[in-house]
């Protein structure tokens, strides 16, 4: 199985900074076939289901905020939040779909200073 | 809209069974794979199970094979999830959950989710 491991498991930003969430997966969840990585992001805001913010790690789901972005390749992946909100508080998951089974990292925890 | 509800939660004694339902709409039902992932209390995310868009294929988490068993019925757009010899540990609120659409293709992340249904594995 792909372990998928998030840093920092929390973090606290203020309104109006930049928040940086890391993914590193055990290994590449790059396709080489199509030079695409298969890696996701959601945000999770209590008692809702997660919601998919990006998917081949910086395609944005429609109607999610420019302020959130991904990056990254191969292992290691980043979500930037360029401009913290207060409705940006949430928990954050990556996810690799690049093979089965399929596999979250543990989450990051993101509040304000 | 697309809209996923699940249904069957609750408490259950160990070992006992229950059986989850997701009921869809808004989309054509019958072309998605569908699957189910579960969120023990103040944890993460954990994917438990897929079934292919006309049923015949079947994947499991580690965790549950061998005890829990999807399927689903096209013709009512209705996921089901049977969990036999349920353990504490499958205490957890359960997720069903489509693969995302993107420019022709499906895409193994998850939009849109059920709010979910929790179920409770205590004596």
């Amino acid at each position: 199985d792909i372990v998928m491991t998030q840093s920092p498991d929390s973090l606290a930003v203020s309104l109006g900074e930049r928040a940086t969430i890391n993914c590193k997966s055990s290994q590449s969840v790059l396709y080489s076939s199509n030079n695409k990585n298969y890696l996701a992001w959601y945000q999770q805001k209590p008692g809702q289901p997660p919601k998919l913010l990006t998917y081949w790690a910086s395609t944005r789901e429609s109607e999610v905020p420019d302020r959130f972005s991904g990056s990254g390749s191969g292992t290691d992946f980043t979500l930037t939040i360029s401009s913290l909100q207060a409705e940006d508080v949430a928990v954050y998951y990556c996810q690799q779909y690049y093979s089965s089974p399929i596999t979250f990292g543990q989450g990051t925890r993101l509040e304000i200073k | 809209q697309v809209q996923l509800v699940e249904s069957g939660g609750g408490v259950v004694q160990p070992g006992r069974s229950l059986r989850l339902s997701c009921a869809a709409s808004g989309f054509t039902f019958s072309n998605y794979d569908m699957h189910w992932v579960r969120q023990a209390p103040g944890k993460g995310l954990e994917w438990v199970a897929v079934i292919s868009y006309g049923g015949s294929d079947k994947y499991y988490a580690d965790s549950v094979k061998g005890r829990f068993i999807i399927s689903r019925d096209n013709s009512k757009n209705t996921l089901y999830l049977q969990m036999n010899s349920l353990r504490a540990e499958d205490t957890a609120v359960y997720y069903c959950a489509r693969p995302h659409y993107d420019s022709g293709s499906y895409v193994k992340c998850f939009d849109p989710w059920g709010q979910g249904t929790l179920v409770t594995v205590s004596s």
